[in-house]
């Protein structure tokens, strides 16, 4: 059973900044690309980041102005985002997920809130 | 702003059939067959229910099928349960996802 567990969300100062974690278990977590996407609260879905497998082709969204980079550990089969000068409209619950490609993930975490406030 | 849009609420009573539209560009959604489709059950993470427009992973009811006619995809869900009440998103290559589409069966 293919597993995703998301950690590190929680409250923070604006400016401030956080790392996620996601640890990864029931599929070869090195042969697959993989993805945070995250929702604002009573929003929509969107794409934060993905990255290969072995982690040397990496894309994040645009209008993040390099604030997060996106990275792995395939010996801990973990995924992270770390988010730096972190504003008001990153609150968003973060989720983590498999990416076959060509815009479908297959799977998904249970997702970790990250509230951005002074 | 989202990529692509959706309509912001379907409706129907169980045992009918609704459609949920999606529509994009010709640089998305018209260009390629990469179009994948969430539900998302309040407070619950999506759940991929399509993809590559119309194929449907394990475990996925055969009511959920997807089509596409040039720009605009298409998800239908027939025969409508309960359980289906929930918010739907589509997803495109290379433009992302749609603003999402609240489903309620009456």
């Amino acid at each position: 059973e293919v597993q995703l567990v998301e950690s590190g969300g929680g409250l923070v100062q604006p400016g401030g900044s956080l790392r996620l974690s996601c640890v990864a278990s029931g599929f070869t977590f090195r042969s697959s690309w993989m993805t945070w996407i995250r929702q604002a609260p009573g929003k929509g879905l969107e794409l934060v980041a993905n990255i290969n497998e072995d982690g040397s082709q990496r894309y994040h969204l645009g209008s993040l102005k390099g604030r997060f980079t996106i990275s792995r550990d395939n010996a801990r089969n973990s995924l992270y985002l770390e988010m730096s000068s972190l504003a008001v409209e990153d609150t968003a619950v973060y989720y983590c997920t498999t990416d076959s490609g060509y815009s479908t993930f297959n799977y998904w975490g249970h997702g970790t809130l990250v509230t951005v406030s002074s | 702003q989202s990529a692509l849009t959706q309509p912001r609420s379907v409706s129907g009573s169980p045992g009918q059939s609704v459609a949920i539209s999606c529509t994009g560009t010709n640089s998305d959604v018209g260009a390629y067959d990469y179009v994948s489709w969430y539900q998302q059950h309040p407070g619950k993470a999506p759940k991929l229910v399509i993809y590559d427009v119309y194929k449907r992973p394990s475990g996925v009811p055969d009511r959920f099928s997807g089509s596409k006619s040039g720009n605009t995809a298409s998800l239908t869900v027939s025969g409508l349960q309960a359980e289906d009440e929930a918010d739907y998103y589509c997803c495109s290559y290379p433009s992302g996802f749609g603003g999402g589409t609240k489903l309620t069966v009456l």
